[in-house]
């Protein structure tokens, strides 16, 4: 079945800096990675997604890349600011998501010191 | 965050004893999920449900057990046969049925011990 890694475990920038986060998945059918953002106590929400057919897609200060030879999508998260510290995480699915088989990474912590 | 709903938020449990988190949405979304979270693992799921009266078993269905007989409710029992049950729970539902938009709402979640 499919696994997605996601690296790093927790990440650390100053604000205004950038913040990347990367993901990997394993079966060449995922066509649909959504990413959500977990506040402390909160439940998790979506931020942005992107779909197989598209190499990049953003939102503001927030963009995900894709590539599909590789097998591997990013978060790209621009001028950030104390606000955007959470739990990020990324997952891949097959069918959109229809079939209830979104498959997470296990997250990472990112901190935005003022 | 109004539309799914999980209860209690905390949740205390004696070893040997099955206890029942609930999930209710009025989304009028067709799937439900529950997934768990521990720390440092991510999401797993471990049931999920397309439609009333039809459910899947998910990555981690052992020792739980799940039902649907209402398209607003999904409730999840953790059943004395979960060998590690205290976990945060949380329930999540999107539209379905063959459509392409796929965001999975999330509940508040239920924080389960065992004592």
């Amino acid at each position: 079945g499919e696994n997605v890694e996601q690296h790093p475990s927790t990440l650390s920038v100053q604000e205004g800096d950038s913040a990347v986060i990367k993901c990997t998945y394993s079966d060449s059918a995922s066509n649909y990675f959504p990413w959500y953002k977990q506040e402390l106590g909160k439940r998790p929400q979506l931020i942005i997604d992107i779909r197989s057919n598209v190499g990049e897609k953003k939102d503001q200060r927030i963009a995900v890349t894709l590539n599909k030879t590789a097998k591997h999508f990013s978060l790209h998260i621009t001028e950030t600011q104390p606000e955007d510290s959470a739990v990020y995480f990324c997952a891949a699915s097959m069918d959109g998501g229809s079939q209830g088989n979104l498959i997470f990474g296990k997250g990472t912590k990112l901190s935005v010191k003022p | 965050d109004g539309g799914i709903t999980q209860s209690p938020k905390y949740l205390f449990r004696k070893e040997g004893q099955n206890v029942t988190l609930s999930c209710e949405q009025n989304l009028n979304h067709d799937a439900m999920y529950w997934y768990r979270q521990d720390p440092g693992q991510g999401l797993r799921l471990i049931y999920y449900s397309q439609i009333v009266n039809d459910f899947q078993k998910g990555d981690i269905a052992e020792g739980y057990s799940v039902s649907r007989e209402k398209k607003e409710s999904f409730p999840l029992t953790v059943t004395s046969a979960q060998k590690n049950p205290t976990a945060f729970y949380l329930c999540a539902s999107s539209i379905t049925a063959g459509g392409s938009y796929n965001e999975q709402f999330f509940g508040p979640g239920t924080r389960l011990t065992v004592l």
